[in-house]
């Protein structure tokens, strides 16, 4: 079945530092990813959709300076957290979705950021 | 615009008996209707998917659910809570074309009691 690798599953930095949060799809090309922020005890936030080889598309009120999405190839996106601070503490999920839809939208298995 | 209504956000169960998750929908055109489930600090697990063809959909760990149109509705159902059911459990939504996003629902916290 179709595979997403997130990593690092935690990761714990001080303010002011970045963070690179990738997005792998294993056993598919991924055409589109999406990241999304979860917080505690709530549903899932989409903030951005990202195309292979095209800038990502953010979601309203996501800050694009702050939150850079790479997709350089179709099995390769990553999140970067620039400038880092305690309240972008949160659980980031990624999706990948393929050509067929038998993937279903697979799920990576989440990073625990830390801002300290 | 797609959304997914799920109530009650914590759902308690007794061990062995029916696990009963409602979602309703809403879409303006045939959806493409999914259900996952969460444990925690873990991401999201594809229990059922329903994309257009049977109307009853069977998934993994003993799930099912079944897509009614005249009711807007994809429920979700196990005949027997088990204890390694307690999870959060997301119904999303999304039209039936390429690479588009995904809407959740809330979620819904089950808690089997043993």
């Amino acid at each position: 079945g179709a595979v997403v690798s997130q990593h690092p599953s935690w990761v714990i930095c001080k303010s002011g530092t970045s963070v690179k949060i990738e997005c792998r799809s294993l056993d598919f090309q991924a055409t589109t990813m999406f990241w999304y922020r979860q917080f505690p005890k709530q549903s899932l936030m989409l903030m951005a959709t990202s195309n292979e080889g095209s800038k990502a598309t953010y979601e309203q009120g996501v800050e694009k300076d702050k939150f850079l999405i790479n997709h350089a190839s179709l099995t390769l996106s990553t999140l970067t957290v620039t400038s880092a601070h305690p309240e972008d503490s949160s659980f980031y999920i990624c999706s990948a979705e393929g050509q067929d839809i038998d993937y279903g939208y697979t799920f990576g298995s989440g990073t625990r950021l830390t801002v300290v | 615009a797609q959304s997914v209504t799920q109530l009650g956000s914590h759902v308690s169960v007794s061990e062995g008996a029916l696990v009963l998750l409602r979602c309703n929908y809403s879409s303006s055109v045939p959806p493409y209707l999914f259900w996952y489930v969460q444990y925690p600090n873990q991401g999201l697990q594809l229990l059922l998917k329903y994309t257009s063809a049977a109307t009853l959909v069977k998934g993994i760990n003993g799930f099912e659910a079944e897509f009614k149109k005249s009711e807007t509705s994809f429920h979700l159902t196990k005949p027997s809570a088990h204890m390694s059911d307690a999870a959060e459990y997301f119904c999303a939504v999304t039209p039936p074309w390429r690479n588009n996003r995904l809407a959740f629902g809330k979620g819904n916290q089950v808690v089997v009691i043993p």
